[in-house]
């Protein structure tokens, strides 16, 4: 069936240092990427996403990078702050259905 | 700035009670997904009403979870009877088309003693 698998589950990094998260998803139709943010007690928010026709992808310190060929896109975030410490999905969406796939989530752990 | 409005944000309830959920989509969006999450874990997909008509329910325990959208502006997600294992946040999101984000609501943080 459709699954997405996210890597690493969890990531520490030092402040100042460029975290990436890993997806690959398994449905050859999905054509919609996007990359949600959720800190503790909180919602998942929208931080950026990306379509099928497009490579690449920047907002600020945000990046996404898709594959078509490999079926797996990553989210790059440089200079890292304190702040981007939340739990990040990806999730992977294909016409005809509406629904996301989502992945497993990364915590991420930006160290002062 | 548009959102998704759940009700209520808590709950707390014995088991064996019904619990009703509810979800107020961003205006004009016609797809809305029920999801659950435990401890931080993923997003589980229980369903989806696209247009008000339940698309797609085969995440939701049939015997004790039902899912509706009386119109197009509140959805809800019940429970009867509740039970400990249903203890979770239940998350309800809204979106217009496929290839436009999902939007999620706070959440309804759901405790079943």
């Amino acid at each position: 069936g459709e699954n997405v698998e996210q890597h690493p589950s969890t990531l520490s990094v030092q402040e100042g240092d460029s975290a990436v998260i890993k997806c690959t998803y398994s449905d050859s139709a999905s054509n919609y990427f996007p990359w949600y943010k959720q800190e503790l007690g909180k919602r998942p928010q929208l931080i950026i996403d990306i379509r099928s026709n497009v490579g690449e992808k920047k907002d600020q310190r945000i990046a996404v990078t898709l594959n078509k060929t490999a079926k797996h896109f990553s989210l790059h975030i440089t200079e890292t702050q304190p702040e981007d410490s939340a739990v990040y999905f990806c999730a992977a969406g294909a016409g005809g259905t509406y629904k996301y796939i989502f992945g497993t989530g990364t915590r991420l752990k930006v160290l002062a | 700035d548009a959102r998704v409005t759940q009700t209520p944000r808590h709950k707390v309830t014995e088991m064996g009670q019904e619990v009703t959920m509810r979800c107020q989509p961003i205006l004009g969006h016609n797809t809305v997904f029920w999801y659950r999450q435990t401890m931080m874990q993923g997003l589980e997909l229980l369903a989806y009403f696209r247009n008000r008509a339940p698309l797609d329910d085969s995440g939701m325990p049939k015997d004790r979870f039902s899912a509706e959208m009386p119109d197009a502006t509140l959805a809800t997600l019940k429970i009867q009877p509740s039970e400990p294992r249903d203890s979770a946040v239940y998350f309800c999101a809204s979106g217009l088309v496929l290839g436009k984000p999902q939007h999620f609501g706070d959440g309804t943080r759901l405790s079943i003693l």
